[in-house]
């Protein structure tokens, strides 16, 4: 199984900060199957990126995703007050598909 | 506007059976895959279950393999989670999503989330 390991646990920044979230892979995921989701508290997961760089309907180009070898990475170019949340990423190139453990963006 | 829908969930006791149902609208139900992620209390998102659009294809976690069959009903517009033997560690919020439009087994909308509490 591939596990994906994200990095930090918590991120404190501020409004209109960037932000670089990282996830690594056990092993390469297959044709760059990787997304990320956002999750606010209450809320269920929302979809961000997929295919790891191709943004979901509907999400802003603040938002972007990128990987290189078995690194994936969510950037967010300015933080605004709403993306305050914890961002999932996800594999499903390879059975079984698998989530990293959440990485959480705080107001500092 | 896509919509799911989860229902059935509630508190059982250690070895018991709940069904979970998922009723989807808004998009052509039959061409898309379903997913059932489940989030324990305070935890991440773990894969639990996929099928596929025409349900010929199921798919499980080792956690719940031989416990959890998901199904579909394409007439109906809705996924199925039989689970049965629950234990406590099931305990968790139980979400259906749909495929992506972009294809790949990656989900898209989600619904709001069923709880299923597995305790004596």
């Amino acid at each position: 199984e591939v596990v994906l390991t994200q990095s930090p646990g918590t991120l404190s920044l501020s409004p209109g900060e960037r932000a670089t979230l990282s996830c690594r892979a056990s092993q390469s995921v297959t044709s760059n199957y990787l997304a990320w989701y956002q999750q606010k508290p209450g809320q269920a997961p929302r979809l961000l990126i997929y295919g790891a760089s191709n943004r979901a309907t509907g999400i802003p180009d603040r938002f972007s995703g990128s990987v290189s070898g078995t690194d994936c990475t969510l950037t967010i170019s300015g933080l605004e007050p709403e993306d305050f949340a914890v961002y999932y990423c996800h594999q499903y190139g390879n059975a079984p598909q698998t989530f990293g453990q959440g990485t959480k963006v705080e107001i500092k | 506007e896509v919509q799911v829908l989860e229902s059935g969930g509630g508190m059982v006791q250690p070895g018991g059976s709940l069904r979970l149902s998922c009723a989807a609208s808004g998009f052509t139900f039959s061409n898309y895959a379903m997913v059932w992620v489940r989030q324990a209390p305070g935890m991440g998102l773990e894969w639990v279950s996929s099928i596929t659009n025409s349900g010929g294809g199921t798919y499980h976690a080792d956690s719940v393999k031989g416990r959890f069959t998901i199904s579909r009903d394409n007439s109906k517009n809705t996924l199925y989670l039989q689970m049965n033997s629950l234990r406590a560690e099931d305990t968790a919020i139980y979400y259906c999503a749909k495929q992506g439009s972009g294809g790949g087994w990656f989900w898209e909308s989600w619904g709001q989330g069923n709880l299923v509490t597995v305790s004596s």
